[in-house]
């Protein structure tokens, strides 16, 4: 039982280029959610979704975009990368809203 | 006023003490509440959740305190291995999702 697992584990991009960050569950878990934490500072949501199809934005969604086709997969897309998306990407699950969500071990990305 | 706020520390205390973090929330319709942890460059791992009643694990005991809207963690007998970043989550209810919401963290360190 992998959890939940997260690829790569860290990229390096220059200003502009586009790339996908994986995320994949093998719990049955409706509930996914993709956050990134900042040095120092707390995890911030950027996206989230309630099941296949379903998909919403948290607090900090400019620059970010998600699909949930299958139960099991929730990439997140950045389209022009910028310096301010330089964090660490965790993506996590749960089987209900407001319960405990498990993490993967996250992406760390630079932007240069 | 941040929906959750933790006094950042850092603590840093001798093996064996006794230590206990506070937190705050916002929302008193809050209904979710857990502590987590995160060891540097780590993805957050659940320790505990938080039960009106009060509850413990091993070393660890959570408090809540609705009236307040403030939880706490004691951790006894502290190791070296207890060294990490305590992080305080709470469910915000209201949201259709009932979306977590993270404190920064409290750092720790235990030395020997």
């Amino acid at each position: 039982n992998a959890g939940v697992t997260q690829t790569p584990k860290f990229r390096i991009l220059k200003i502009g280029q586009s790339m996908t960050l994986q995320c994949a569950q093998d719990m049955n878990h409706n509930y996914m959610y993709w956050y990134r934490q900042d040095p120092g500072m707390g995890l911030k949501l950027i996206y989230y979704s309630v099941g296949a199809g379903i998909t919403d934005k948290g607090e900090v969604p400019n620059g970010y975009n998600v699909s949930r086709s299958t139960t099991e997969d929730f990439p997140l897309r950045l389209e022009l990368a910028a310096p301010s998306q330089t964090s660490v990407y965790f993506c996590a699950s749960s089987y209900e809203g407001g319960g405990p969500q498990h993490f993967g071990d996250g992406t760390r990305l630079s932007i240069l | 006023r941040k929906e959750v706020e933790q006094d950042p520390g850092p603590f840093n205390v001798p093996e064996g003490a006794t230590v206990a973090f506070n937190c705050t929330y916002s929302n008193s319709a809050s209904q979710s509440f857990f502590w987590y942890r995160q060891d540097c460059r780590k993805e957050p791992k659940l320790l505990m959740s938080v039960y009106s009643s009060g509850n413990e694990d091993g070393r660890f005991t959570a408090q809540l305190n609705r009236a307040s809207q403030y939880i706490s963690l004691l951790i006894r007998d502290s190791k070296l291995s207890d060294s990490a970043t305590y992080l305080c989550v709470v469910n915000m209810r209201g949201s259709t999702l009932g979306r977590l919401y993270f404190g920064r963290g409290t750092q720790l360190t235990v030395w020997p």
